[in-house]
């Protein structure tokens, strides 16, 4: 079955480094690809998304690019601020079905 | 510009009582879902519907009751409650089948003492 995998955390960064978080899938056909993010306290929200291989997604300054061959949607900001700390979730929709696939999620901890 | 409403926010209940998660959604979607969160075990799903009428079970149903008489709601019911129904509860949306967005509600912090 489809299935997401997510680095493990908790990702600890200084403020302005570098973040990538990694996301590998296995699924039928190429579906859609999503990163969720959960504020402390808050329930997810769409980061951003890419609905066909090799598609970049993009928002507040955060990418993800659609990665056919190597089946990856990894997360990348090039510079993190202590408001970037959340917990990130990668997910595809689970084809032929209604339930989404959701990762275990990453928890980001960016200090000043 | 309501989205996906959860009531409550906080409820602490004892061993054995019962209740209900208010979930509705001003957006026309025909997909709802409820999922619990607890440290470590990311997101489980719970039940779901596909549209009015009709429910069907996810990762974890036992203990829980849905039902889904109009598009817009989608209460979840706790029938005994049980300390291991302590979690944080989220109910979400989506139109259609796959592909699109999911909306989350902010979600609702449930203790069973």
């Amino acid at each position: 079955g489809d299935s997401v995998t997510q680095m493990e955390g908790p990702v600890t960064l200084s403020e302005e480094a570098f973040l990538t978080i990694n996301c590998t899938y296995t699924a039928t056909g190429y579906p859609s690809l999503f990163w969720y993010v959960q504020y402390p306290g808050e329930g997810l929200q769409l980061l951003l998304k890419a609905t066909k291989a090799d598609d970049k997604g993009s928002n507040k300054g955060f990418e993800a690019t659609y990665r056919k061959e190597t089946t990856s949607f990894h997360l990348e900001k090039g510079s993190v601020q202590v408001s970037d700390s959340a917990v990130y979730f990668c997910a595809l929709p689970s084809g032929g079905s209604y339930i989404p696939t959701f990762g275990r999620g990453t928890s980001l901890i960016v200090h000043p | 510009n309501a989205g996906v409403t959860q009531t409550p926010k906080f409820q602490v209940l004892k061993t054995g009582q019962s209740m209900t998660l208010q979930c509705a959604q001003d957006m026309n979607h025909e997909y709802m879902s409820w999922y619990r969160q607890d440290p470590g075990m990311g997101l489980r799903l719970i039940h779901y519907s596909v549209g009015a009428g009709i429910t069907d079970q996810g990762e974890v149903p036992n203990g829980y009751n849905v039902s889904r008489s109009t598009t817009e709601d989608f209460p979840l019911r706790l029938l005994s409650a049980a300390p291991s129904q302590t979690s944080v509860y989220f109910c979400a949306s989506s139109k259609g089948l796959t592909g699109n967005t999911i909306y989350f509600g902010e979600g609702s912090w449930l203790t069973v003492v």
